[in-house]
């Protein structure tokens, strides 16, 4: 059973640029999160969706959205990239609201220069 | 304010030893999930508790939830050089509407040959 996939794996943006980043969950999951890591931070939730709709937001600013589309593959996408949004971007899936636990991707590392 | 403190932050053992990292709340989680992260990878989830009181064991783990749910622990007995990363502890949250997620900061294990 494949994992979460997460492309790409590695990213180096300029500031004032727009990126997005693709996340295919585990076949049957019909959620999924998108979480922001950094060493200052840890991990900090973005947002969620559920059947392309989504459920819950996180506290960033609207520079950052997401949508998911009808085989739950989600994107999100990051527009005016500032230094500060240099981190690792994590997608995890679940059955229902991952009360349970989370399958996680590897991730996309962006670096912003 | 992190919700869940982790404690503590760093923690530098031989192999061999025997360790224990905590979570601590102000808030009841209806459960607590653990998560062990490697270098590059996102995290992957170790063991879920739901049941105040609850110890569950994986191999040379023993995770324990708090009778009140607002603490948990992990022991590890007699560490080994692959159980080097960083462990999460994550609770789901729910601020009003908003259901979610949150992390922990981490406790970094580094086991040294």
């Amino acid at each position: 059973k494949a994992g979460v996939t997460q492309t790409p794996r590695y990213l180096i943006k300029t500031r004032g640029q727009q990126v997005t980043l693709s996340c295919s969950p585990i076949s049957g999951h019909r959620s999924v999160s998108w979480y922001q890591q950094t060493p200052g931070q840890g991990l900090q939730f973005l947002f969620e969706y559920f059947s392309e709709t989504q459920r819950n937001k996180g506290n960033f600013p609207g520079r950052f959205s997401g949508r998911q589309f009808s085989n739950s593959r989600s994107e999100m996408n990051v527009s005016t990239l500032e230094l500060g949004d240099s981190a690792l971007y994590l997608c995890a899936s679940s059955h229902g609201t991952g009360a349970y636990g989370y399958t996680f991707g590897s991730g996309t590392r962006l670096t912003v220069v | 304010t992190q919700l869940l403190e982790q404690s503590p932050q760093f923690l530098s053992i031989q192999e061999g030893e025997n360790l224990t990292v905590y979570c601590n709340s102000s808030s009841v989680f209806s459960s607590l999930q653990w998560y062990r992260q490697e270098p590059g990878e996102g995290p992957v989830l170790l063991v879920t508790v739901v049941t105040g009181g609850e110890v569950k064991k994986l191999k040379r783990l023993t995770f324990q939830f708090g009778d009140a749910r607002k603490d948990s622990s992990l022991h590890i007995t007699a560490a080994q050089t692959g159980d080097t990363g960083l462990y999460l502890c994550a609770g789901p949250y729910s601020g009003g509407s908003n259901y979610k997620l949150t992390f922990g900061k981490g406790t970094l294990l580094t086991v040294n040959p």
